[in-house]
């Protein structure tokens, strides 16, 4: 089984529309974060989140909101979507507790949200 | 803030070595990261340096210099499977583990 894992996997949707992104990992980290990435501009932080009850914007935090519902969950939502919001959309998480490699950031599998 | 900057795109032959750059500014420099990133799928850990020098791992090798800002990934004996983006990533102090992803290099590998 991943250990990271995304809902759902591709979405389209409608202009104005809620929606929400899960993510599920059962790897034990701590640390849990959100990307979108568009072609030609990278992986950009949307949220981070330390433990449940710390959340921090990323750059590019508009427009989004998360929820971290346990250590192992951590939900993307988009409140009214809007076309520029198409993107391929990452959870990934880290373990601050090991130094070496807390930096070190696993994936999900990635949501290709499309919104029309 | 965070700059990072990797050529966009690279072709190499099969079986041949192919270096893959990257230059970065960065405040609260905490280590360089490469993935690599095969079309629509998720990013893959694929080396760490925070000391200057090189590290090995198999077919890929991964440099740092810190003083000037810039990294290198080395991939040897190509194959067609490393055909995929490969992204440099910088950490950042300053809170929550953050890296900081440059666009991505695109490597095409051909026979």
């Amino acid at each position: 089984d991943a250990d990271v894992t995304q809902t759902p996997r591709n979405r389209i949707t409608k202009t104005g529309k809620r929606i929400m992104l899960e993510c599920s990992q059962t790897k034990g980290h701590d640390r849990m974060y959100w990307y979108r990435q568009d072609p030609g501009l990278g992986l950009r932080l949307i949220y981070y989140s330390f433990d449940v009850k710390d959340i921090n914007k990323g750059e590019i935090s508009d427009g989004y909101s998360v929820s971290r519902q346990a250590q192992a969950k951590f939900s993307l939502s988009l409140e009214s979507a809007i076309p520029n919001q198409t993107a391929l959309y990452f959870c990934a998480t880290s373990d601050s507790r090991v130094a070496r490699t807390s930096y070190e950031q696993y994936f999900g599998p990635g949501t290709r949200l499309t919104v029309t | 803030g965070q700059n990072i900057d990797q050529p966009t795109e690279m072709t190499a032959t099969e079986g041949a070595i192919v270096q893959i750059n990257c230059t970065y500014q960065t405040s609260g420099f905490n280590g360089l990261f490469w993935y690599q990133q095969h079309a629509g799928e998720a990013p893959t850990f694929l080396s760490y340096n925070v000391l200057d020098g090189l590290e090995e791992k198999g077919r890929f090798s991964s440099f740092l210099s810190r003083s000037k800002g810039y990294s290198y990934l080395l991939l040897k004996e190509l194959q067609m499977k490393d055909s995929a983006s490969y992204l440099c990533a910088v950490g950042v102090t300053g809170g929550g583990n953050k890296l900081t992803f440059g666009t991505g290099t695109q490597l095409k590998v051909e026979l």
